[in-house]
């Protein structure tokens, strides 16, 4: 069975400070996705990466796929009270047919 | 393009009724996959639809729950003789499914359901 490790479950900060998410796992995925939700909403998509040591950036969020494709991270600059939320990593099994295997998340708080 | 949409948002029911969910993908999208999530967990797959194929189910997906996609567009999810442990948020996704790229999926806004 494909797990997703998240760490940390809770990460609460004060505005402007960096942080770093990370999503590990055992298993080899084709591409790893990370979505951020906010309370009563489906999850909305950030990125998507599908190269091992492919790194894309959003502004001031910074995401890595590890080189052999089994971990992942999400770095913030200078976060703000808008990066609140929940953010999931979510892996596409090798072979699979396409459906996600999900972190159960880490539940950012950023303070002004 | 709308992206996807979930009908209804929010559903309370008693125990031991019949439920059923719409989802309507973004229009040209061929997969739709469904998701249960419930609190404090990361969404967890239940079943997928190639156009109106329904090619995979999960373990999850008990004899209670059957899914349709007719004709390859909208889907439906319905959960028979609800039980106090399907209150969950519902999710749909879909993507489109093109040879040699990545299957990205986007999910509609999710449906909470309560048993009472």
């Amino acid at each position: 069975t494909q797990l997703l490790e998240q760490s940390p479950q809770f990460l609460s900060i004060q505005e402007g400070e960096n942080l770093t998410v990370y999503c590990n796992s055992s298993s080899v995925f084709s591409s790893l996705q990370w979505y951020r939700q906010e309370p009563g909403e489906g999850p909305v998509l950030l990125v998507t990466v599908v190269t091992g040591g492919e790194v894309k950036k959003l502004k001031r969020l910074t995401f890595q796929f590890g080189d052999a494709r089994k971990d992942s991270s999400l770095h913030i600059t200078a976060a703000q009270p808008g990066d609140t939320g929940l953010y999931l990593c979510a892996g596409e099994g090798v072979g699979s047919q396409g459906n996600l295997i999900f972190g159960k998340g880490t539940k950012l708080s950023v303070k002004p | 393009d709308t992206g996807v949409s979930q009908d209804p948002r929010h559903k309370i029911t008693k125990r031991g009724q019949n439920v059923t969910f719409r989802c309507d993908p973004i229009s040209e999208h061929n997969r739709l996959y469904w998701y249960r999530q419930t609190l404090g967990q990361g969404p967890e797959f239940l079943t997928y639809f190639q156009n109106e194929a329904q090619l995979e189910k999960s373990r999850l997906l008990s004899d209670r729950f059957s899914a349709e996609r007719p004709k390859g567009s909208f889907s439906t999810l319905e959960i028979q003789r609800t039980e106090q442990g399907d209150s969950a948020m519902y999710l749909c996704a879909s993507s489109l499914d093109s040879w040699g790229s990545t299957d990205t999926q986007y999910f509609g806004p999710g449906t909470r359901l309560t048993v009472l």
